[in-house]
């Protein structure tokens, strides 16, 4: 979790509501990457940033955003919440050979 | 289309017992392979990889992994198991043709290690 923080660390929010949450890394890696973990799927990759304002879309993508105006932020946008995204939310980031470095996670709830 | 599979969603083992935790790959050409663990609330941690050189690869906490290229596998391994070793254990692949590419996860597998 080293230089990787994610917040807000726990959300509850309601269907229909826009809700973004934030990765912040001091370890000036060019990747970041959102994931979404859920029982039974392992990790699934949301969106990635290979620089700044360079971002591509994952197998899950449907329904977020995100944005990477600065090298050391990743914003993820739930455009309109929806119960399906209930999940943790994990960020990591990585140099651009080999392991990727894992943030502390988000608990977002959608009632 | 490449993925990972994690054949046992459990594996049990008793302390001071060697433990085997399986993972089969399907990418195409030569990945890198990855293997991280998951307490409970907490992110992920970086195990060990393999990229190249020895099929034979060392990581942290006295794990090590296997990659066999013709069995297109890389399971983890213990010679001795804790009962703090008891958590959840990912496998991932990465095509290293591409850099900064994601990696794609097994679905996990609960390594549980009885006292």
């Amino acid at each position: 979790d080293a230089g990787i923080t994610q917040s807000p660390r726990h959300k509850v929010t309601e269907t229909g509501t826009p809700v973004t949450l934030r990765c912040h890394q001091t370890e000036n890696h060019r990747y970041m990457y959102w994931y979404r973990q859920d029982p039974g799927h392992g990790l699934r990759l949301i969106h990635y940033s290979y620089g700044v304002k360079d971002t591509d879309k994952g197998e899950v993508s449907d329904g977020y955003s995100v944005s990477r105006s600065k090298t050391e932020d990743f914003l993820l946008t739930l455009e309109s919440a929806t119960s399906s995204q209930t999940s943790v939310y994990f960020c990591a980031t990585a140099i651009a050979e080999y392991e990727q470095y894992f943030g502390p996670g988000t608990r977002l709830t959608v009632t | 289309a490449q993925s990972v599979a994690q054949p046992e969603d459990q594996v049990n083992v008793a302390e001071g017992n060697p433990l085997t935790v399986k993972c089969t790959y399907s990418v195409s050409g030569n990945p890198y392979l990855f293997w991280y663990v998951q307490y409970p609330n907490r992110g992920l941690q970086f195990l060990l990889k393999y990229i190249t050189g020895d099929n034979l690869v060392k990581g942290s906490y006295g794990f090590e992994a296997e990659f066999n290229k013709s069995q297109t596998s890389f399971h983890l391994k213990k010679p001795s198991a804790l009962v703090s070793d008891s958590a959840l254990y990912f496998c991932a692949v990465r095509d290293r043709r591409q850099a900064g590419t994601a990696l794609i996860f097994g679905k996990g597998t609960t390594l549980s290690v009885s006292s």
